[in-house]
């Protein structure tokens, strides 16, 4: 069972349209919460780890932003490219978890020419 | 600088056989944890270990499953005696969780697992 969930499971994308995703995780003894990328026959990549409600970070045209109140975080993509295909993993790590990351089931994104 | 580095990177054998994953961590990462990754269950953690000691080893399968790691560079996940539902993906990934513990998980490439 997850406590982690990802929505949409997959969305597809015209390329250079912008996007964003969900991923809802319990709010209570939050710690950090991340995001990896994963392409296809590739191992995942980080892209943000987040520890502060209100937080937001960007890398090119990714960004992320972290309510840990209410328990979700956004994944934005700007201007999509064929390259952004990959499925996005988000993973929250509590208080008491020694380093253990929680991982969602992801959401596939397919970004279209 | 290396990252983590998991060998092989395929391995194909029959059932009933032995089957050592291996994975050298990314020096000065004192935490590292083993996945599976199955179309069913997605990215599962089988086990982790912190400073070479095993912290929480609840995710793996059943008895035919064993981790170690000897040194801080090295470990090794073994199945015996393999079964076809084992095949999947494993993924070898080591972090170092320095005070704030904001720190990544970096993966390996992964063994892709096929027993027949």
């Amino acid at each position: 069972i997850l406590n982690v969930e990802q929505s949409p499971q997959s969305l597809h994308v015209q390329e250079g349209d912008s996007t964003n995703f969900t991923c809802s995780f319990p709010s209570s003894n939050f710690y950090a919460l991340h995001w990896y990328r994963w392409e296809t026959a590739k191992s995942p990549e980080a892209l943000f780890v987040m520890t502060l409600n209100g937080d937001e970070k960007k890398k090119g045209r990714i960004s992320a932003t972290l309510n840990t109140k209410e328990g979700y975080s956004y994944l934005y993509i700007k201007g999509s490219q064929p390259e952004d295909s990959a499925t996005y993993l988000c993973a929250f790590r509590t208080t008491d978890s020694w380093g253990k990351l929680q991982f969602g089931a992801g959401t596939q994104v397919v970004v279209t020419p | 600088d290396a990252g983590v580095i998991q060998s092989p990177r395929h391995e194909v054998t029959e059932m009933g056989q032995e089957v050592t994953l291996r994975c050298k961590p990314i020096s000065g990462h004192d935490y590292l944890f083993w996945y599976r990754q199955t179309m069913m269950r997605g990215l599962e953690l089988l086990i982790y270990f912190n400073n070479n000691v095993p912290i929480d080893d609840s995710g793996m399968p059943e008895d035919r499953f064993s981790a170690k790691m000897p040194n801080a560079s090295f470990s090794t996940l073994k199945i015996q005696p393999s079964e076809p539902r084992d095949s999947a993906v494993y993924f070898c990934a080591s972090s170092s969780y320095s005070g704030t513990g904001n720190q990544p998980q970096h993966f390996g490439d992964g063994t892709r697992l096929s027993i027949l």
